[in-house]
């Protein structure tokens, strides 16, 4: 088990371009989850998945992001068009059926130019 | 829905020295309470949890206890190290019972 994982660990981007990152995360955990993190606060939780289902979205996730794990494995997370306020940490959680204890990634951090 | 406050930061401490970060949660009913820890340059690592009250979470020197009384679940530890640098984050599970809600984080440096 190699726990979670994220590609890439950084981008770069300019305001307008879509981008798209990848979250693998620990083989047996039906759950996902999705949070951002900016300088000096704690993570905000995004959305989550169960299997192949996204169960619950935050109000944080406007139109322009949207997340799939389509056969219940990896996931992905895309912004489109991309703000100078989307710029953050974003980082992937997973977990068992049992239990709230969550594992993260080491997150993806996008630079909107 | 639920919430959790901790203390801000920095938080300085010399080697050696008693550490005390304060955590106060607001949650219908009894959720479980986390620690996670994120070291420089490093995701989120979960340090020490509690799933009822009065419960003691510890891990690696740090403990914390579930007080329902005074709705807090402050983490400590004796003895801290250069190597306990990193932020250190609250949580508990939100309302419905799967995200987690974090606290803003409290950034301890430890000095030699």
């Amino acid at each position: 088990d190699t726990g979670v994982s994220q590609d890439p660990r950084h981008k770069i981007t300019k305001r307008g371009q879509n981008v798209t990152f990848r979250c693998d995360p620990i083989s047996e955990h039906n759950r996902l989850y999705w949070y951002r993190q900016t300088l000096g606060q704690g993570p905000e939780f995004l959305t989550y998945f169960q299997n192949e289902a996204q169960l619950e979205k935050s109000r944080l996730l406007s139109d322009r992001f949207s997340a799939e794990r389509p056969k219940g494995s990896f996931s992905t997370l895309e912004i489109q068009r991309t703000e100078q306020g989307d710029s953050a940490m974003y980082l992937c959680a997973s977990s068992a059926l049992q239990g709230y204890e969550q594992y993260f990634g080491p997150g993806t951090r996008l630079t909107v130019t | 829905g639920n919430s959790v406050t901790q203390m801000e930061g920095p938080v300085t401490l010399s080697e050696e020295a008693f550490l005390t970060i304060n955590c106060t949660y607001t949650a219908t009913g009894y959720p479980s309470l986390f620690w996670y820890v994120q070291y420089p340059g490093e995701g989120l690592q979960l340090l020490l949890k509690a799933t009822k009250a009065d419960d003691k979470g510890s891990n690696k020197g740090f403990e914390a206890t579930y007080r329902k009384e005074t709705t807090s679940f402050h983490l400590e530890k004796g003895s801290v190290q250069v190597s306990d640098s990193a932020v250190y984050f609250c949580a508990s599970p939100g309302t419905g019972g799967f995200k987690t809600i974090f606290g803003a984080g409290t950034r301890l440096f430890v000095k030699a």
